[in-house]
């Protein structure tokens, strides 16, 4: 079974550029998350999506950051502009519902450097 | 609010050595507990996991209990190996999909 996929794994841009991350999450999996890691830091939420629908955006910054889930499989995240504060690692994982036993399956990341 | 408290690392151990990784939390309700590893490069897979008090996870040789008097969830492994070196992180979810994460432990394991 395919894992969760993540692209691209790295990315370098100038600050004030825009940036977008794709992900594919498990087959059959409704929920899908969004988490920045910091260097030496555990993830942290930024959205949480059941199928298509963002049901926890509130630790996204929506004044520059944005995110779709169409037809509830892959999604997408964006920043437009980006700051130097932004350079992180970005994942995405997914899981088959919400229960909070429920295992969430990471992807490798993508890790974004802006310069 | 819900947190996580992991020991700080780096843990450097020679191979065969006994590990135990400390991890205390402090949450509402009842929540379910996670050890995740995440080795260079890679994103983050789940080790094990207990859902209620007393329960015990263990995966390739890992192994932690669920401890509601102490809040305690704290890894062991009886004989380390070098490929093992990796990122453990502690986790749990209370009540939600939310995961709250420590802060992470590097280990080093030396041939």
């Amino acid at each position: 079974e395919a894992g969760v996929v993540q692209s691209p794994r790295y990315k370098i841009i100038e600050k004030k550029q825009p940036v977008a991350f794709w992900c594919n999450p498990i087959s059959g999996h409704n929920t899908l998350y969004w988490y920045l890691q910091n260097l030496g830091q555990g993830p942290e939420l930024l959205i949480r999506y059941e199928n298509e629908e963002a049901v926890d955006d509130s630790q996204l910054p929506k004044d520059r950051f944005s995110a779709e889930r169409l037809k509830g499989v892959d999604s997408t995240l964006k920043i437009q502009p980006a700051e130097l504060g932004d350079s992180a690692v970005y994942l995405c994982a997914s899981s088959l519902d919400s229960a909070n036993t429920d295992t969430q399956y990471f992807g490798p990341g993508t890790r974004l450097t802006v310069l | 609010g819900d947190s996580v408290t992991q020991m700080e690392g780096p843990v450097t151990l020679s191979e065969e050595a006994f590990l135990t990784i400390n991890c205390t939390y402090t949450a509402t309700g009842y929540p379910s507990l996670f050890w995740y590893v995440q080795y260079p490069g890679e994103g983050l897979q789940l080790l094990l996991k207990a859902t209620k008090a007393d329960d015990k996870g263990s995966n390739k040789g890992f192994e932690a209990t669920y401890r509601k008097e102490t809040t305690s969830f704290h890894l062991e492994k009886g004989s380390v190996q070098v490929s093992d070196s990796a990122v453990y992180f502690c986790a749990l979810t209370s009540g939600t999909y939310k995961y709250i994460f420590g802060t992470g432990t590097r280990l080093k394991v030396l041939a």
